[in-house]
C-alpha cells in the first residue's frame, strides 16, 4: 500500500531555534495534513492543505503542499517548551479513501 | 465540550476477556475511525465507517470487530483480548470535503483510551 517517509524520526533543538520536517511519497496525494500529539492525547490538527503549491500558516506554524503533490513540509519557528511533542503528517492519495499517516516526528526542547 | 469523546481513557484488563471502547461525536460527521497506536510508532487503522450502514476493515482489524449504532456513535470490542492488543486507541471523525472534483477528508481525533491486557 502507500506509504509516507517522514523525517526526522526525532530531533532535539534548542529553545528558540527553527524547525522543519517534512514526508515524501512515491504517490500523488490530493490532501496533506499535520497532526501534533502530546503524551497520552489525541492527534490535533495543526494544519490542512488541499491545493498543490498551498502554503498555509498558523501561528509559528507553516506548512506547504509539494508541487509535485508527492511531498509536504512544516516548518515551526522559534520553538518554545510547548512545542515538545510527536508531529504527524497524513496524506490522502488521489482516488483513495483513506489517511496514510507519517511514522512520527518526536521533537525534544532543550530549555 | 470536546467534540470527539473516548470511553473509557483507561482499562487494564485479563487475557481473554471482552472489552468494548466507545466513541461519540457532536461533529455531525458521518465518518469515523478507529486507529491503534502502539509506543513509538504510528496510527494503524483498525476500522472504518463512512455511515451508520457502513463497516470497513482496515490495515489490522483481525481480533477486533465493530458497531455503529447511530451517526455519533462508533464502538470497537475486542472478543477475547490477549496482550499484544495492549496499546494506545483512537478514534477519529470526518467530513468529506470538496475539492477540486474530488473528497477530501480532515480527521478530527478523540483523546485516546489507554487499554493495557495483562
Amino acid at each position: 500500500g502507500q506509504q509516507l517517509n517522514q523525517s526526522p524520526q526525532s530531533m532535539f533543538i534548542q529553545e528558540g531555534e527553527d524547525v522543519s520536517m517534512n514526508c515524501t511519497s512515491s504517490s500523488i496525494f490530493n490532501t496533506w495534513l499535520w497532526y501534533k500529539q502530546d503524551p497520552g492525547e489525541g492527534p490535533v490538527l495543526l494544519i490542512a492543505l488541499y491545493k498543490a503549491g498551498e502554503l498555509t500558516s498558523n501561528g509559528r506554524l507553516t506548512a506547504q503542499f509539494g508541487i509535485t503533490r508527492k511531498d509536504s513540509f512544516l516548518n515551526i519557528s522559534a520553538s518554545i517548551p510547548s512545542d515538545v511533542g510527536i508531529y504527524f503528517c497524513a496524506g490522502q492519495v488521489k482516488g483513495a479513501q483513506k489517511l496514510v499517516f507519517g511514522q512520527g516526528t518526536r521533537l525534544t526542547i532543550n530549555p | 465540550d470536546a467534540d470527539v469523546t473516548q470511553t473509557p481513557r483507561n482499562r487494564i484488563t485479563k487475557t481473554g476477556k471482552r472489552i468494548m471502547l466507545e466513541c461519540s461525536q457532536t461533529k455531525g460527521h458521518d465518518r469515523m475511525y478507529w486507529y491503534r497506536q502502539d509506543p513509538g510508532l504510528g496510527l494503524q487503522l483498525i476500522y472504518y465507517s463512512f455511515d451508520v450502514k457502513d463497516i470497513n476493515k482496515g490495515e489490522i482489524s483481525d481480533g477486533y470487530s465493530v458497531s455503529r449504532q447511530a451517526q455519533a456513535k462508533f464502538s470497537l470490542s475486542l472478543e477475547s483480548a490477549i496482550p499484544n492488543q495492549t496499546a494506545l486507541y483512537f478514534c477519529a471523525t470526518s467530513d468529506p470535503r470538496p475539492g477540486t472534483g474530488e473528497t477530501t477528508d480532515t480527521q478530527y481525533f478523540g483523546p485516546g483510551t489507554r487499554l493495557t491486557v495483562l
